[in-house]
């Protein structure tokens, strides 16, 4: 069975320094990935989505970037976190052609 | 205009009765539809997909599509308190052309509190 992780669960950062989260999928190959961003009192926002190693679409232009090194990797960085970055952020994954999207367990970042 | 609206409730509901979440979506071309259960603090689980009109059940749970209408609802039958939860609309497009049709467009989510 598919199975996702990221790491670290929960994270407290200060203004101005780098991030890396973290998410892999086991059990599957070619998985499409996305990371969304879940802000208090907000819906889950897509940040990016991947269909292929290297392959990374933007959907909010913003400080974050995404990298996708292997195929069951996904990794959301930042160089300079704002406070504004602060949020519950989850990676999913889906079977290519099939639109089910199932998401991790998330990692719940403070930006202080 | 929203692309996917939900009432945010709360919605409250005794328990063993029936729950009613409603959802509406702007794009007519959409033709994936789903479901998510979000507990307090939790990630989001799937619950329910639907692609055709008219109802799909699983369980206690029933999810009801109307694509003239862009309406798509899940029942709860014999609610409990354990399906107290945010519950999370999604919709896709699924147009197979090319990446971005694999993206969801989520629903702000309905609170849906069961009491005992």
């Amino acid at each position: 069975s598919q199975t996702i992780h990221q790491w670290p669960a929960t994270l407290v950062q200060p203004v101005g320094s780098p991030l890396s989260l973290e998410c892999t999928v086991e059990g599957t190959s070619n998985p499409n990935l996305y990371w969304y961003r879940q802000a208090a009192g907000r819906g889950l926002q897509l940040l990016f989505y991947s269909v292929g190693i290297g392959q990374i679409s933007s959907e909010v232009p913003q400080n974050l970037s995404a990298s996708r090194p292997q195929d069951r990797q996904f990794i959301l960085s930042s160089k300079k976190l704002l406070l504004s970055d602060s949020g519950f952020y989850l990676c999913a994954w889906s079977v290519r052609s099939v639109y089910e999207q199932y998401f991790g367990p998330g990692t719940r970042l403070t930006v202080t | 205009q929203k692309e996917v609206e939900q009432n945010s409730g709360p919605l409250s509901v005794p328990e063993g009765a029936i729950a009613s979440l409603n959802c509406t979506y702007s794009d007519r071309g959409s033709q994936s539809f789903f479901w998510y259960r979000q507990y307090s603090g939790k990630s989001p689980e799937l619950i329910m997909s639907i692609y055709s009109n008219g109802d799909k059940e699983d369980g206690r749970f029933t999810a009801q599509l109307n694509k003239a209408s862009q309406y798509v609802s899940l029942l709860i039958r014999d609610s409990q308190p354990s399906d107290s939860a945010t519950y999370l609309c999604a919709v896709n497009r699924g147009t197979y052309s090319g990446g971005s049709n694999y993206k969801l467009t989520f629903g702000k989510g309905t609170l849906l509190t069961v009491n005992p």
